[in-house]
């Protein structure tokens, strides 16, 4: 059983670029999000669905997009990268009928230089 | 506002030694509250969770944490810490029964370990 698994795990992007991180977990949750963690910060909500086809935004959604096209795969875009957006970003899901917290991905690390 | 507040940053203890890291939260519905950990390079691991009844409850590797509803806390204990428990600690809430299980997260503690 993988859980949840984040593509890449690091990535340098210059200002500019575009990338898609990919996130895809193997338990049929239907609740997935993705967040960024940054020193000192502790993780933001960036956006969630709660299942194929809804989408919504968290607390720091600027910058970024996402889709959820199966009840698998929720990938998150970022279109034109800026280094504000350097960050460790991670992915999670939760069962909407048993909460028994998030499953967390390893996270991706990605630098925008 | 909904919120979580880790007061400690950073802790040091010796090994062997006691632990106590703060969290205190401001949410109005019933909260279901949560711990993790997180080791240098990894994601997120849960630690334990408390949704009602009993209000101290155990964890996985020896923690403990106690709500404490009238002072808005669910402090994490460990009564003898080890060198691997070096890591950084967060604390979460969310809303018990809500439509979407979003959590909050608190800033996080960095928690060394001397020998």
């Amino acid at each position: 059983n993988a859980g949840v698994t984040q593509t890449p795990k690091f990535r340098i992007l210059k200002i500019g670029q575009s990338m898609t991180l990919q996130c895809t977990q193997d338990m049929n949750h239907n609740y997935m999000y993705w967040y960024r963690q940054d020193p000192g910060m502790g993780l933001k909500l960036i956006y969630y669905s709660v299942g194929a086809g809804i989408t919504d935004k968290g607390e720091v959604p600027n910058g970024y997009n996402v889709s959820r096209s199966t009840t698998e795969d929720f990938p998150l875009r970022l279109e034109l990268a800026a280094p504000s957006q350097t960050s460790v970003y991670f992915c999670a899901s939760s069962d909407p009928r048993e909460f028994y917290g998030y499953t967390f991905g390893s996270g991706t690390r990605l630098t925008v230089v | 506002a909904q919120s979580v507040t880790q007061p400690d940053i950073h802790i040091t203890v010796s090994e062997g030694a006691s632990l106590e890291l703060r969290c205190n939260y401001s949410y109005g519905a019933t909260p279901y509250l949560f711990w993790y950990v997180q080791s240098p390079g990894q994601g997120l691991q849960l630690l334990l969770k408390y949704f009602s009844g009993d209000t101290l409850v155990q964890g996985i590797k020896g923690f403990e944490a106690e709500f404490k509803r009238s002072q808005s806390s669910f402090n994490l204990r460990k009564p003898s810490v080890h060198w691997s428990d070096a890591a950084e600690y967060f604390c979460a809430v969310g809303n018990y029964g809500g439509a979407t299980n979003k959590l909050i997260f608190g800033t996080g503690t960095l928690l060394a370990v001397q020998p």
